[in-house]
Order: structure tokens, then C-alpha cells, then sequence
């Protein structure tokens, strides 16, 4: 069955500090992986996608998420968190002809000054 | 170019009533998706529509929910008898075409059942 799973429900960090949050995924062929970003009271905006090639992929706001086929994880990582990150973040798993995402209950990102 | 849009943002029925939500997705897309959202818990999948047929309704319960995507005009997620438990918040994708798979997000509808 095609599940994700985002094992940290909240996550606080300092502002400046380093982030990574991690998503594991269950699919019985080869995904595309998506990470969004969800602020209160708004739809969900896409960070990033996998979908191919190399397994480092950039995305906007200065993230960055990496493919790890042998641990079926595309964790979300960014060197330097601003204020501005803190939000609800989800990750997601896309079948090849896009008829079903399947999403992770998220992650909580607090930010500390 | 508007985003998706939704409306109302938050819709309260007593239970037993009836609750239309609606989207209209970005100008051009074919492709709507419904998904609903409890507190601590991601998004399920409800339904997946383009325009004027049901691809996809695994993710609706099997009774007094319903979706369409008409030819012209929005897409509707129709739940009749409103139970408590159908509160949430209720948010509408679409996508453009059957090789595009970047989604984009409404803000959603709560619903709230008294």
C-alpha cells in the first residue's frame, strides 16, 4: 500500500540554524516525490520535486531535498532557517500518470528568534 | 491570472443539512482535485475529476458524498446530512494537463458541523 510518513509531527529550531526534516515513503513503483509548504489558513505551495536523475534536487525559498532509493526517504533540508520558514511542511508522493498524491501528516516548523 | 479559488472559506451547517463546496480551478486546468484535511493529520485523498467525468473516488466514503466537475462552471463536493464528524477543512487542486503534474492549492473550505 503507498503510504509517507513524516515521523516528527514538530520541529523548533533556532533562526540561523540548520533544518532537516525527513519523509520515508511507501511505493510499489518508482514515485515522484514532492515536498510542500502549507502556512495557516492557506493552500499548499510546492517547495520542490523529484522525479528523476540526480537524487539532490534544488527548490525554491533556498530548500533542498535528497532521493535515497535504498532507504525510500526525500528528506527536505536547508542550511540557514529564517523567520519567515515557519509553517507546516508535507511531503508527498505522486503516481506516474498523476491520477493520486498521497501525502504525510506534516511537520510543524517553529522557528525561534 | 487568478489561483485556485474557493469559496466560501468557512461554511457552518447543523447537522443533517446539506454543504456545497466550491472550486474553480486556474484558468486552462482540466484537472481537479479534492482532498480534506483534519487537525494533526495530512491530506486524504477524496476524489479526482476532469472535466465532466469521476477518474478517481476511492478516497470518498461510499455514502452522502458526491463531486463533479462540470463542463462549464466549478467543481462541487456535495455532503449531504452533515455529521460532526465531517468537519475539517476541505481543499481543492488542479493542474493544467495529463503530462503537467505541478498542483496548485486553493486555501481551502472549514466546514464546521454544530
Amino acid at each position: 500500500a503507498q503510504s509517507v510518513t513524516q515521523p516528527d509531527i514538530h520541529i523548533t529550531v533556532s533562526e540561523g540554524a540548520s533544518l532537516e526534516l525527513r519523509c520515508n515513503y511507501s511505493y510499489g513503483a518508482t514515485p515522484y516525490l514532492f515536498w510542500y509548504v502549507q502556512s495557516p489558513g492557506q493552500g499548499l505551495q510546492l517547495l520542490l520535486k523529484y522525479f528523476s536523475g540526480d537524487t539532490l534536487v534544488q527548490g525554491i525559498k533556498g530548500f533542498e531535498a535528497e532521493f535515497k532509493r535504498s532507504q525510500s526517504s526525500f528528506n527536505l533540508r536547508k542550511p540557514s532557517v529564517h523567520w519567515s520558514d515557519a509553517a507546516e511542511y508535507f511531503c508527498a508522493v505522486g503516481a506516474r500518470n498523476f491520477n493520486k498524491f498521497y501525502f504525510g501528516s506534516g511537520t510543524k516548523l517553529n522557528v525561534k528568534p | 491570472n487568478a489561483g485556485v479559488m474557493q469559496n466560501p472559506r468557512h461554511l457552518v451547517r447543523r447537522r443533517g443539512q446539506e454543504a456545497r463546496l466550491r472550486c474553480s480551478p486556474m484558468k486552462g486546468h482540466s484537472h481537479v482535485y479534492w482532498y480534506r484535511q483534519l487537525p494533526e493529520e495530512g491530506l486524504k485523498f477524496m476524489v479526482y475529476l476532469q472535466k465532466e467525468n469521476i477518474i478517481d473516488e476511492s478516497g470518498m466514503p461510499k455514502e452522502r458524498f458526491s463531486a463533479e466537475f462540470p463542463k462549464e462552471g466549478p467543481s462541487i463536493l456535495r455532503i449531504q446530512q452533515v455529521v460532526r464528524g465531517d468537519s475539517a477543512a476541505y481543499f481543492c487542486a488542479s493542474r493544467s494537463g495529463s503530462t503537467n503534474e505541478k498542483l496548485f492549492f486553493g486555501s481551502g473550505t472549514q466546514l464546521s458541523v454544530l
